[in-house]
């Protein structure tokens, strides 16, 4: 099954705690990208990857790493979490950005 | 550069048809639609590329026009289950990789 998959699903963490977000799909998709979803404002792109070790900012990337050494996998880093960054997080991929995105479940991550 | 898009919010009867606008202030070189359903990710409606092009998937349409940086989603003879968010994602021109959503439409569909 064509699938983008993230993990955790949930995850609560207090300030400061180094965590990742892992993100992995199996269309052997170019393109992946990370989004941030706060309500009322919308989905705000962090990172994206057009393809491996590509990567670049999007609107919001500040306090977030990202790396792509793998076409499957692309995760989301986050060094020094502040609350700040309490969120719903998606990962997308595609065959490229001018192609359909398919999203993964989200990641809700609280930090304290 | 996050697109606007309006209204922000609309209540429709079964059967009755929607518009929701997308705009932006940049040269656009593609328009995306996504919805997405309470608790759940974004799901892909239709992209458009090219200028006034207009795509159909059932019985939502979109249009875009190039020259205004204008993009517009048409539900015709809403049903229950368009009920959701629509948003509407930007490439803008010589930024091709930076998807910009905008802030969405929320579309409520009653029986």
């Amino acid at each position: 099954e064509a699938q983008v998959t993230q993990n955790p699903r949930y995850l609560i963490t207090v300030t400061g705690k180094k965590l990742t977000v892992t993100c992995s799909q199996n269309m052997n998709h170019e393109y992946m990208s990370w989004y941030r979803q706060d309500p009322g404002l919308g989905l705000r792109q962090i990172y994206y990857s057009m393809n491996v070790e590509v990567t670049d900012k999007g609107d919001v990337p500040e306090g977030y790493k990202v790396s792509r050494k793998e076409k499957r996998n692309f995760p989301l880093i986050l060094e020094s979490p502040s609350p700040n960054q309490t969120s719903l997080y998606f990962c997308a991929s595609g065959m490229a950005v001018s192609y359909e995105q398919y999203f993964g479940p989200g990641t809700r991550l609280t930090v304290t | 550069q996050q697109p606007v898009q309006s209204p922000q919010a609309v209540i429709l009867r079964e059967g009755e048809d929607a518009v929701i606008n997308c705009s932006s202030s940049k040269a656009l070189y593609s328009v995306h639609w996504y919805r997405q359903k309470h608790g759940e990710a974004p799901v892909f409606l239709m992209i458009l590329l090219k200028g006034g092009e207009q795509k159909g998937h059932d019985k939502i349409s979109a249009s875009f026009n190039e020259k205004k940086q204008q993009s517009s989603l048409y539900l015709t003879a809403s049903q229950l289950s368009y009920s959701g968010t629509y948003f509407c994602g930007t490439e803008i021109r010589g930024s091709q990789g930076n998807l910009i959503f905008g802030k969405g439409t929320k579309l409520s569909v009653k029986p």
